[in-house]
């Protein structure tokens, strides 16, 4: 069965550092997403990605969070200076679109920023 | 705003007897809705969904899930627990036309051998 994989699946990083979270969407899904869970809170959606650009972010998602699909396979969140808040673990989904209403997750990428 | 409860942090039960997980909704519009599975250090697998027709959903790994409109709810069952089924369950909402998904606050099921 097709998956979501993201890489890697657990970074530990120092406090200011940038860190880039990989995932490869399932091959025909046209969405993609970021959602995050800290530790014991619940699942939070921080930002929906089609067609190239962003389509949807939270207020989570500010400036130091950026997306991008550098080729027809990844897609990537980017945290450019990482805070201690910012540990967490970070999912990665996809939907397929047009028909296809069901996202799909990937098995997540703990980050640890100390 | 869309919004899911789910009233229970923990659910224990026997295995061979019936679950339910529960959870109820808030929306302005027709309800989509779904659970997930988290297993430990593992990401979220969908289970189900509800969109629109039968009001009971059949799943994965047995499971189904109960919609009712009048009650704001789609409580997940399972007819017969088993100790592998022991996780944490996340209901969720479709935000609007957004796709976005709101979760609740997930529900930790402990089956017993």
């Amino acid at each position: 069965e097709p998956e979501v994989t993201q890489t890697p699946s657990h970074q530990v990083t120092q406090m200011g550092q940038e860190v880039i979270l990989r995932c490869v969407p399932i091959s025909n899904h046209l969405y993609f997403y970021w959602y995050r869970q800290i530790l014991g809170q619940k699942v939070e959606f921080l930002v929906s990605f089609y067609n190239n650009e962003i389509s949807e972010k939270s207020e989570i998602f500010d400036d130091q969070f950026s997306v991008e699909r550098p080729d027809g396979s990844n897609f990537t969140l980017k945290i450019r200076s990482t805070k201690l808040e910012d540990s967490a673990m970070y999912f990665c989904a996809s939907r397929q679109g047009l028909s296809g209403n069901t996202i799909y997750f990937g098995e997540g990428s703990w980050l640890t920023v100390v | 705003a869309q919004s899911v409860a789910q009233p229970e942090d923990q659910v224990k039960v026997a295995e061979g007897n019936p679950l339910t997980v529960k959870c109820t909704y808030s929306v302005s519009g027709n309800p989509y809705l779904f659970w997930y599975v988290q297993y430990p250090n593992r990401g979220l697998q969908f289970l189900l969904k509800y969109i629109t027709g039968d009001n009971l959903v059949k799943g994965s790994y047995g499971f189904e899930a109960e919609f009712n409109k009048s009650q704001t709810s789609f409580h997940l069952k399972k007819p017969s627990a088993l100790v592998s089924d022991s996780a944490l369950y996340f209901c969720a909402v479709r935000d609007g036309s957004s796709y976005k998904l709101i979760f609740g606050s997930g529900t930790r099921l402990l089956v017993r051998p």
